[in-house]
């Protein structure tokens, strides 16, 4: 799977947008972008996933650029709930590799 | 439907000694994977599994035994604890494929003395 880049660690003020962005310069064609938060010690949770079109839940929004080696994941209006590691993930068939994600603050 | 069920939640072990972690999804995933993560760092992958019979060696596999012999069970067994096995571990399951989106139990919080 390809290997995907994301800082450390963030600052987002509450009621602001939060963009958190990755880069994944080495994705292949038919891998798919997904995103993943985990909160606190607790498992995992699956925001949205993209392969090239932007994508929009309830949760989030995932803008990908047009050549895919990079993508955001846009909270419309951050609360203090959004605190959290965020993972980008990029998923071929089998391997899932995690990187360090961003930890995400929220500042009130 | 439970989702991803991890067993035991908490566990203390001597070096040396042998454990089981449990692993069970109800959703008939063929994927199903274990990670550990430890303080400050991300999820790292130890052992995967695409159906039943089959498994493969994730990023960190020494240490770790797995077993695939129904798509419900992915269990995990460390046969001689070493402290550096202390760990959370998380087992996660998902329809196989690009497009599947995987679904993490609760963790097992492991401490090996």
């Amino acid at each position: 799977d390809a290997k995907t880049t994301q800082p450390p660690s963030m600052d987002c003020a509450e009621g602001r947008a939060a963009n958190l962005p990755c880069n994944h310069s080495t994705i292949s064609g038919n891998e798919y972008v997904y995103w993943y938060r985990q909160i606190h010690s607790q498992g995992p949770q699956y925001i949205i996933h993209g392969l090239k079109n932007n994508e929009t839940n309830e949760m989030a929004s995932l803008i990908i650029t047009e050549d895919r080696k990079s993508s955001t994941l846009i909270l419309p209006h951050a609360t203090l709930r959004d605190t959290a590691v965020y993972y980008c993930i990029v998923r071929g068939d089998d391997k899932i590799i995690f990187g360090k994600g961003t930890r995400l603050h929220i500042l009130p | 439907n439970a989702g991803v069920t991890q067993t035991p939640k908490f566990q203390v072990l001597k070096t040396g000694q042998s454990m089981t972690l449990q692993c069970a999804q109800d959703m008939n995933h063929e994927y199903m994977s274990w990670y550990r993560q430890d303080p400050g760092m991300g999820l790292r992958l130890i052992h995967y599994s695409v159906g039943a019979g089959i498994t493969d060696q994730g990023e960190v596999p020494n240490g770790y035994n797995v077993s695939r012999s129904t798509t419900e069970d992915f269990p995990l067994r460390l046969l001689s604890a070493a402290p550096s096995q202390t760990s959370v571990y998380f087992c996660a399951s998902s329809y196989q494929g690009k497009r599947g989106e995987l679904f993490f139990g609760e963790g097992s919080r492991l401490t090996v003395l």
